[in-house]
């Protein structure tokens, strides 16, 4: 069965960087896009980008432009996003999850907790 | 404006129908791309419960229902149960943004 299972919560400084990582299991990992959304506590679900897994190719979106990154290692079939300089305001839950042919996410990991807080 | 703008709130009896709605743009909904829908639980990860305007996933109860006319959505929850409590949420792509979009979630009370 499909999994992605993510790496653990991160408490971290305003200015930091975090990285997150997404270890999928169950399919061809290098077959499907892996999507990066965060949750702020209390607030909707925010699209932050895709990676293609076989290319490596991504898009984020306009307003993580500059300080996100994500990456992929097929050898161990995970994802990784890095978002730098953070600020209180990234204080969120971070989820990965594929995508379908149609754009729909249909697997999703447990999500990471990450606190930006002094 | 590249946004998908949903009702912060709808309740219901058990047993009724209730309707979320997800209000597009010519850049998105309008565009025909495909509109999907998510169901979360409180403290739990999205759940994909309709891809493609009006496919369910295997496991979904054909009590949830898709459509799509226009710049809009809606989905349809019939036979409502206690266990349907949870916050739903439309995707759509945008070209404007050239990226998912997200509506703003909305929560599902079961009276």
């Amino acid at each position: 069965q499909v999994q992605l299972v993510q790496s653990g919560a991160e408490v971290q400084k305003p200015g930091a960087s975090v990285k997150v990582s997404c270890k999928a299991s169950g399919y061809t990992f290098t077959g499907y896009y892996i999507h990066w959304v965060r949750q702020a506590p209390g607030q909707g679900l925010e699209w932050m980008g895709w990676i293609n897994p076989n290319s490596g190719g991504t898009v984020y979106a306009r307003k993580f432009r500059g300080r996100v990154t994500m990456t992929r290692d097929t050898s161990i079939s995970t994802a990784s996003m890095y978002l730098d300089r953070l600020r209180s305001d990234d204080t969120a839950v971070y989820f990965c999850a594929t995508q379908t042919g149609r754009g729909a996410l249909n697997f999703w990991g447990q999500g990471t907790l990450v606190i930006v807080s002094s | 404006q590249s946004v998908l703008t949903q009702p912060p709130s709808v309740s219901g009896a058990p047993g009724q129908r209730v309707t979320i709605s997800c209000t597009g743009s010519s850049s998105n909904i309008g565009a025909n791309y495909d509109v999907h829908w998510y169901q979360q639980l409180p403290g739990t990860a999205p759940k994909l419960l309709i891809y493609g305007n009006n496919n369910r996933p295997s496991g979904v109860p054909d009590r949830f229902s898709g459509s799509k006319s226009g710049t809009s959505a809606s989905l349809a929850i019939t036979g409502l149960q206690p266990e349907d409590e949870a916050d739903y949420y439309c995707q759509a792509y945008d070209r404007s943004l050239d990226g998912a979009l997200f509506g703003g979630g909305t929560k599902l009370t079961v009276l």
